[in-house]
């Protein structure tokens, strides 16, 4: 089976400028969580989809936003980027409806920087 | 509220044991462990739940005291191939999967 894949793997942008990244899940998982992982803070949750509906999000401002498809492919943008949105974004899928009991497998990530 | 772990990093011998700790002020449903490889992604290794259910993989073993918030991973007879950051993350029902800052694991011949 195929793993959870991430388009692009690398990306530079620069500030003011906004950036769409994609996300498939492993086939048959319906919920798809978003991460940002930077040095300094970790990997700090940014979303998190079942069924193309958001069902937690994390403590980002509003540039941050994302979407599912019906297909559970899942999109996430940043508007205005900013310098501090340099980071690796994760992307993880979970077969489980309710996210409760069941691992998340991560994507490979897109790099990101901001310049 | 990101669970605490401890120690921030560790240096072992291959063969030595090691055990990493995360614990949370909240009232956890689940704790989740994670290594990652540098350059790499996340990879799961077990999830522990409220009630005792445990799953992962045979050679990981980890405990979750319910009453404490707290959660153990344990190392034992460790390999070249443990070295990595692990994570653990924790859920509050079905709140979202929060990450602790990771403890680096080094493990030398």
């Amino acid at each position: 089976k195929a793993g959870v894949t991430q388009t692009p793997r690398y990306l530079i942008k620069t500030r003011g400028q906004q950036v769409t990244l994609s996300c498939s899940p492993i086939s048959g998982h319906r919920s798809v969580s978003w991460y940002q992982q930077t040095p300094g803070q970790g990997l700090q949750f940014l979303f998190e989809y079942f069924s193309e509906t958001q069902r937690n999000k994390g403590n980002f401002p509003g540039r941050f936003s994302g979407r599912q498809f019906s297909n559970s492919r899942s999109e996430m943008n940043v508007s205005t980027l900013e310098l501090g949105d340099s980071a690796l974004y994760l992307c993880a899928s979970s077969q489980d409806s309710q996210g409760l009991s069941y691992e998340q497998y991560f994507g490979p990530g897109t790099r990101l920087t901001v310049t | 509220q990101q669970p605490v772990q401890s120690p921030q990093a560790v240096i072992l011998r291959e063969g030595e044991d090691a055990v990493i700790n995360c614990s949370s002020s909240k009232a956890l449903y689940s704790v989740h462990w994670y290594r990652q490889k540098h350059g790499e992604a996340p990879v799961f290794l077990m999830i522990l739940l409220k009630g005792g259910e445990q799953k992962g993989h045979d050679k990981i073993s980890a405990s979750f005291n319910e009453k404490k918030q707290q959660s153990s991973l344990y190392l034992t007879a460790s390999q070249l191939s443990y070295s990595g950051t692990y994570f653990c993350g924790t859920r509050e029902g079905a709140q979202k999967l929060v990450f602790g800052q990771g403890t680096r694991l080094t493990i030398n011949p």
